[in-house]
């Protein structure tokens, strides 16, 4: 399994643009990218996944260079509400049974 | 509907007890997962039902039981649980051929006395 490797923590501003990065260095062929995100004492939320290049949703973008060995959360204009524990998983799209949550990265937003 | 939902959402229980924990999902997903998470930790994976296929993490202790009586709804019987075991304890489905991306449900919090 691919293991990951996020900052323990960062601290943005409201309006800011934030951007989350994740190494994977050992991903495999058939690995996605995927990010949660989780509020304390709920359950984690799936925000974005993707395999390569750029992937964007209405909430985030996932940008994926070439070699597919880290990743990046591109959190547009956050808010406050944004802040929350960011989880960063890589796993294989075919298989449901070898899911692990890295430690995270615990944003913090500041007005 | 695009839920999962999990009952109840708090539990406390004594070491004798038996109880146990419901999920439910009606997204037509096939695959549904049992978590733990300790606070200020990542989720752990327990079980994952999967086609009615199910997969253990082998460092789960047997007072830990699942039960899928259904592909929408997914139990997680205890009994003679420790103090340790106190903890969130939260479900997820997971829509066919997408790995790790999964819906969770709010969660259930265990306390156990």
């Amino acid at each position: 399994l691919a293991k990951t490797t996020q900052p323990i923590s960062m601290d943005s501003y409201e309006g800011q643009e934030v951007n989350i990065t994740c190494s994977h260095n050992n991903i495999a062929t058939n690995d996605y990218i995927t990010w949660y995100q989780q509020f304390p004492s709920q359950g984690p939320r799936f925000i974005i996944q993707g395999y390569k290049t750029k992937v964007t949703n209405e909430v985030a973008s996932l940008f994926i260079p070439a070699d597919r060995k880290s990743s990046t959360l591109s959190l547009p204009r956050v808010s406050l509400s944004d802040t929350a524990v960011y989880y960063c998983l890589v796993g294989d799209i075919r298989r449901d049974d070898k899911i692990i949550f890295g430690k995270g990265t615990r944003l913090h937003i500041l007005p | 509907d695009t839920e999962v939902t999990q009952t109840p959402k708090h539990l406390v229980m004594g070491m004798t007890n038996k109880k146990s924990l419901k999920c439910e999902q009606h997204m037509g997903h096939r695959a549904m997962y049992w978590y733990k998470q300790k606070a200020k930790k990542p989720p752990e994976l327990m079980f994952v039902y999967s086609y009615e296929k199910l997969s253990i993490n082998e460092s789960v202790p047997s007072r830990f039981s699942p039960e899928c009586p259904n592909s929408s709804l997914l139990n997680l019987h205890l009994h003679a649980l420790q103090p340790e075991d106190s903890a969130l304890y939260l479900c997820a489905s997971s829509p066919r051929g997408r790995g790790p991306e999964q819906y969770f449900g709010p969660g259930t919090r265990l306390t156990v006395t």
